[in-house]
């Protein structure tokens, strides 16, 4: 079945720095891709999608890239604040139209000043 | 406007309690989702229903009922629920179609004594 495996946490890093969270995907067929962001005590919020091949999805200064060849969609920030420690997640929605998300089991982020 | 709102944001009830959360929306979509959040996991899909009807049940316990009553309300019935069903309780929404985008309110902490 379709799944989804993110890089483990807690990832730490110092304001400024560039991120990158890892993701990649087993999915049949041409799935669409998110990235959600959770805050603490706080629901999920859509940070950027891409439902194509070769497409880039983008938000405040967030991107990623849906990689067929490598069946990846790692998120990616040159310069990073503190207000990004949140929990990401990684998500596909299959190409059948059940409308399940699968997850990955997410990300913790922490960002210190 | 991509807002879905979630009462109450907290709720705590006892083993013999009956009690209902409820999600609405007003983006027009036509597909409402409740999930089930522990603590440092992902979402886990519960029910999704597509033009006010059921179409996924993912094996949920009786003690949660579902009630879709119209295209922007979804309502999750709590009855003789176990302290383990302590979650956060999330509903989303999305147009029906293969790829869309679900949309996750801020959740529902339910604390079961």
């Amino acid at each position: 079945g379709d799944s989804v495996t993110q890089m483990e946490g807690p990832v730490t890093l110092s304001e400024e720095a560039c991120l990158t969270i890892n993701c990649t995907y087993t999915a049949t067929g041409y799935p669409s891709l998110f990235w959600y962001v959770q805050y603490p005590g706080e629901g999920l919020q859509l940070l950027l999608k891409a439902t194509k091949a070769d497409d880039k999805g983008s938000n405040k200064g967030f991107e990623a890239t849906y990689r067929k060849e490598t069946t990846s969609f790692h998120l990616e920030k040159g310069s990073v604040q503190v207000s990004d420690s949140a929990v990401y997640f990684c998500a596909l929605r299959g190409s059948g139209n059940t409308g399940k998300l699968i997850f990955g089991q997410g990300t913790t982020l922490q960002v210190k000043p | 406007d991509t807002e879905v709102t979630q009462t109450p944001k907290h709720l705590v009830m006892g083993m013999t309690n009956k009690k209902s959360l409820k999600c609405e929306q007003h983006m027009g979509h036509r597909a409402m989702y409740w999930y089930k959040q522990k603590a440092k996991k992902p979402p886990e899909l519960m029910f999704v229903y597509s033009y006010e009807k059921l179409s996924i049940n993912e094996s949920v316990p009786s003690r949660f009922s579902p009630e879709c009553p119209n295209s922007s309300l979804l309502n999750l019935h709590l009855h003789a629920l176990q302290p383990e069903d302590s979650a956060l309780y999330l509903c989303a929404s999305s147009q029906v179609g293969v790829g869309d985008t679900q949309y996750f309110g801020p959740g529902t902490r339910l604390t079961v004594l």
